[in-house]
C-alpha cells in the first residue's frame, strides 16, 4: 500500500507565524504535490517537486514555499501566514515511471490562521 | 490554460436510481483521473483513462473518456447509500505531471 504522512492533521496558527506542512512518503516515488482544497474551487496545485533539491511552482505558489532536501520529504512553507490561507492543504505522489502517472494523497492538514 | 468543469457540483440522489456526472476539459488530454473523497478524508483513486473509448468499470462505477469530445463521464447504476462522497475528475497536461483538477461533485444518497 502506498502510505503518505502529513505531520498534522489540525492547525491552528495566528497571521504573521511561519508554518511549516511536512509530507513524508515511504514508497521511494520522484515527484512529490503541495495542492490546497477549498470548498468550490477543487484543488489547486502550490508547488511540485521531481527531485531531490527541485522544486516547480504551481498555479498558486504567493505566500508559499517548499523544501525537498530528502526524497521522501517535501515541507510545505507559509512564511507570513495570513487568514487567507486558512485551508486544506493535501501532499500527493507520484512514481515518475508509472505510465499512468496516478497521484497518491495523504490525509491532508486542515490548517486555521487567526 | 487548462480548464476542467464538472457537472452537476451538487447531486442528491435515491437509492436505486441511476445517474451520471459529467466532466468536461479545455485543451488536448490524453489522460483523466477520477477520485472520491469521504468527508474529512483524503482523495481515492477510483480510475485511471488512458485512452479515447476507455471504459473502467468498479461495482456500480463506470467511468469513460472521449477524447473528442473532451468530455468524461462517471455513472452511477443502482445507487447505494455507500456511495455519497464527493467525486472529483483531474485531466494531467501533456507534457507534465501536473494535474488539473474539477470542482468536485458532492453526490448524496438517500436511502
Amino acid at each position: 500500500d502506498v502510505k503518505v504522512t502529513q505531520s498534522s492533521r489540525y492547525l491552528v496558527k495566528r497571521t504573521g507565524e511561519k508554518v511549516f506542512l511536512e509530507c513524508v512518503q515511504d514508497m521511494d516515488h520522484e515527484n512529490m504535490f503541495w495542492y490546497r482544497q477549498d470548498p468550490g474551487l477543487g484543488l489547486r496545485l502550490i508547488y511540485f517537486s521531481y527531485d531531490v533539491k527541485m522544486k516547480e511552482k504551481g498555479d498558486i505558489p504567493e505566500g508559499y514555499s517548499v523544501s525537498r532536501e530528502k526524497k521522501e520529504r517535501f515541507s510545505l512553507i507559509l512564511e507570513s501566514a495570513s487568514t487567507n490561507q486558512t485551508s486544506m492543504y493535501l501532499c500527493a505522489i507520484s512514481p515518475g515511471t508509472d505510465h499512468t502517472d496516478t497521484q497518491y494523497f495523504g490525509p491532508g492538514t486542515r490548517l486555521t490562521v487567526l | 490554460e487548462l480548464k476542467v468543469e464538472q457537472n452537476p457540483l451538487f447531486l442528491s440522489m435515491q437509492e436505486g436510481k441511476n445517474y451520471t456526472i459529467y466532466c468536461n476539459y479545455s485543451t488536448t488530454s490524453d489522460r483523466l483521473y477520477w477520485y472520491r473523497q469521504d468527508p474529512g478524508k483524503s482523495l481515492e483513486s477510483l480510475f485511471v483513462l488512458l485512452s479515447n473509448g476507455a471504459v473502467k468499470q468498479e461495482g456500480r462505477l463506470m467511468a469513460s473518456l472521449d477524447t473528442k469530445a473532451r468530455l468524461s463521464t462517471l455513472h452511477i447504476t443502482a445507487a447505494v447509500h455507500d456511495l455519497s462522497a464527493t467525486y472529483f475528475c483531474a485531466v494531467i497536461i501533456q507534457g507534465a505531471q501536473k494535474l488539473v483538477f474539477g470542482q468536485g461533485t458532492r453526490l448524496t444518497i438517500n436511502p
